[in-house]
């Protein structure tokens, strides 16, 4: 099936540096990919749409320069969250949609941020 | 635009006893349907997805679900929870026939007591 690998799964860095976050589609083309934002006991919330060799589409109240997106390969999406503070600190989730199955929303296993 | 409701944060329930964790939606369009699971510090797996077609959805791990377009909603059931069932549950809509983002319920929480 679907696989889609999210690397790190864990990180700790410290206030004021940027981190990269990698989400991969291992065994299928991605033209579309989404990344989500998960707060403690908290549902999924969209952050954007990462778009192949487009610019993503945020989502309301969503700083486009702290959380840079590049979609530049049809496997992979990168999120970068830059200057990060301890607020910043959550899960992040990426998504991407196989258009070879039906419908199929695949997520990565997720990456715990804490800003210190 | 869509939205999910899942009335239930928490549900409890005894090992090999059944259960039901509910789920209702909101849309003016034709929707798909999801119901995803949770494990600590993990990312989601599909259970289960409607997207047309017989209204009872059989999905992995002895889950099932019901659409109910009347009633807007979609149901999951369990006729015998495991210990290994507990986990976080999310229930998610998207538009029909779109590439569209998914939006997710609030979650619930099923804990299994042994």
């Amino acid at each position: 099936g679907a696989v889609v690998s999210q690397h790190p799964s864990r990180v700790i860095c410290k206030s004021g540096t940027s981190v990269k976050i990698e989400c991969r589609s291992l065994d299928f083309q991605a033209t579309t990919m989404f990344w989500y934002r998960q707060f403690p006991k908290k549902s999924l919330m969209l952050m954007a749409t990462s778009n192949e060799g487009s610019k993503a589409t945020y989502e309301q109240g969503v700083e486009k320069d702290k959380f840079l997106i590049n979609h530049a390969s049809l496997t992979l999406s990168t999120l970068t969250v830059t200057s990060a503070h301890p607020e910043d600190s959550s899960f992040y989730i990426c998504s991407a949609r196989d258009r070879g199955r039906d419908y199929g929303y695949t997520f990565g296993s997720g990456t715990r941020l804490t800003v210190v | 635009a869509q939205s999910v409701t899942q009335l239930d944060s928490q549900v409890p329930v005894f090992e090999e006893a059944p259960v039901e964790l509910r789920c209702n939606y909101s849309s003016s369009v034709s929707v798909y349907l999801f119901w995803y699971v949770q494990y600590p510090n993990q990312g989601l797996q599909l259970l289960l997805k409607y997207l047309s077609g017989s209204t009872l959805v059989k999905g992995i791990n002895g889950f099932e679900a019901e659409f109910n377009k009347s009633q807007t909603s979609f149901h999951l059931r369990k006729p015998s929870v495991h210990i290994s069932d507990t986990a976080e549950y999310f229930c998610a809509v998207s538009e029909a026939g779109s590439a569209r983002q998914l939006t997710f319920g609030s979650g619930t929480q099923l804990t299994v007591l042994p």
